[in-house]
């Protein structure tokens, strides 16, 4: 089974509104981290936003938020107000105890003017 | 700066010539990785290192070899190239271990194997 789902390939959202990238994760584990990163057209791997297992609540970074649904096993990222420069690759990404981080497969956001 | 870093950014290389790409971090962190990215199956972890002189195998370490003679410095190894090893590499580094730790990527290495 997968342990990250993005099903997802490609968004579109008009600039200024806010968009939510869904994101499903698979473990048997009681801890575990959730992390988003971004990926530019240059290639390189940005970390957006970070949540534990058990935090009681949702983590935010300026416009990103992590909409955490435990029972759901869903961590969604929500990015408000969205500007031309968040057109990108987004990975959703999760890691059971000190070793591997399991990546989805990514949804491309596109930002219309 | 703390950042990690890779060498080269690009290269292309004929089946079977050896190649090393070089990954460096300053940050003093313990675990470092080497994933590769291909389209549509995201990011994919080949082999990490735990601390110097400790490596293991990630989920696709075949036709790879790494080293870790010093902390900062986790090179990837490809003996004999082949065309399927054609991806985007990343090396990353991280500092404690457990599942909250914030991973950090280098810049990525765009290889092609003719």
């Amino acid at each position: 089974a997968q342990k990250i789902t993005q099903t997802q390939p490609g968004m579109f959202v008009q600039e200024k509104e806010a968009v939510t990238l869904d994101c499903t994760y698979d473990t048997s584990d009681p801890s575990y981290g959730l992390f988003w990163y971004k990926q530019p057209s240059s290639g390189e791997m940005i970390f957006l936003i970070y949540q534990g297992s058990y935090d009681q609540q949702n983590a935010t970074e300026g416009r990103y938020s992590l909409n955490f649904q435990k029972a759901r096993k869903s961590a969604n990222l929500v990015i408000s107000a969205s500007q031309l420069g968040d057109s990108a690759m987004y990975f959703c990404a999760m890691r059971e105890g000190p070793n591997n981080l399991f990546f989805g497969t990514g949804t491309r956001l596109t930002v219309i003017p | 700066e703390a950042q990690v870093t890779q060498n080269p950014r690009y290269l292309i290389t004929v089946t079977g010539k050896k190649l090393t790409v070089t990954c460096s971090q300053n940050m003093n962190h313990e675990y470092m990785s080497w994933y590769r990215q291909d389209p549509g199956l995201g990011l994919r972890q080949i082999y990490y290192s735990m601390n110097v002189e400790v490596t293991d195998k990630g989920d696709v370490p075949e036709g790879y070899k790494v080293s870790r003679k010093e902390k900062r410095n986790f090179p990837l190894i490809l003996e004999s190239p082949s065309p399927n090893q054609t991806s985007l590499y990343f090396c990353a580094s991280r500092a404690r271990g457990d599942y909250t730790d914030t991973q950090y990527f280098g810049p990525g290495t765009r290889l092609t194997v003719l």
